[in-house]
């Protein structure tokens, strides 16, 4: 499974922008770089996800390097409710399996 | 449309037990996968479900195993339960089209071994 490093906490001031870095230098041609977070006592939930190009959603945006080897997840505007552990996962595109394999994540605290 | 929905919620069994979760995904989805989750291991995956039939397997013991019927409705099961075994066990639905495909997960069901 291609593995992926995120920082194990990061802190933000509510309506700031938040930056979340993931880096991948693994990664092969053909994973998708997927987000999720899990807010307390919640199972994780879908945030956003990219191939090749920046990607961009009512929740985030997801910016990709040239080189796919690292990405970051930004958030506009930080809100105390996106207080949460988000996990960087790459997914082969090749299908056949489901199989999510989540690294330890980044905590995010959002100061009010 | 109603989300995953997974049952009990709380769970307290004593060690030798065996216990049962239950997991309804979305209306539509028919893979359905499991996850343990503890503060030591992080999230972990257990097993993935499709067509009632397991189509991928994590690195746990023969204690724990699952079925899923042909409503895609699926259940996991821990035999001779010990104390390690206390954790968040989560269930996520998705359509299995690809990588592209999101995931969507229950609230989980907290497993407390005494």
């Amino acid at each position: 499974d291609a593995k992926t490093t995120q920082p194990n906490s990061m802190e933000s001031n509510e309506e700031e922008p938040v930056h979340l870095p993931c880096n991948h230098s693994t990664i092969s041609g053909t994973d998708y770089i997927h987000w999720y977070r899990q807010l307390p006592s919640q199972g994780p939930e879908y945030v956003i996800h990219g191939l090749t190009s920046n990607v961009n959603n009512r929740m985030a945006s997801l910016a990709i390097a040239e080189d796919r080897k690292s990405s970051t997840l930004i958030l506009h505007r930080a809100t105390l409710r996106d207080a949460a552990v988000y996990y960087c996962i790459l997914r082969p595109a090749q299908g056949g399996s489901e199989k999510l394999v989540f690294g330890k994540g980044t905590k995010l605290t959002v100061n009010p | 449309k109603a989300g995953v929905t997974q049952t009990p919620r709380y769970l307290i069994k004593t060690r030798g037990q065996q216990v049962t979760l239950s997991c309804s995904p979305i209306s539509g989805h028919r893979s359905v996968s499991w996850y343990q989750q503890t503060p030591g291991q992080g999230l972990q995956f257990l097993f993935e479900y499709f067509s009632e039939t397991q189509r991928n397997k994590g690195n746990f013991p023969g204690r724990f195993s699952g079925r899923q019927f042909s409503n895609s409705r699926s259940e996991m099961n821990v035999s001779t339960l010990e104390l390690g075994d206390s954790a968040l066990y989560l269930c996520a639905s998705s359509q299995p089209w690809g990588a592209g495909e999101t995931q969507y997960f229950g609230p989980g069901t907290r497993l407390l071994v005494l």
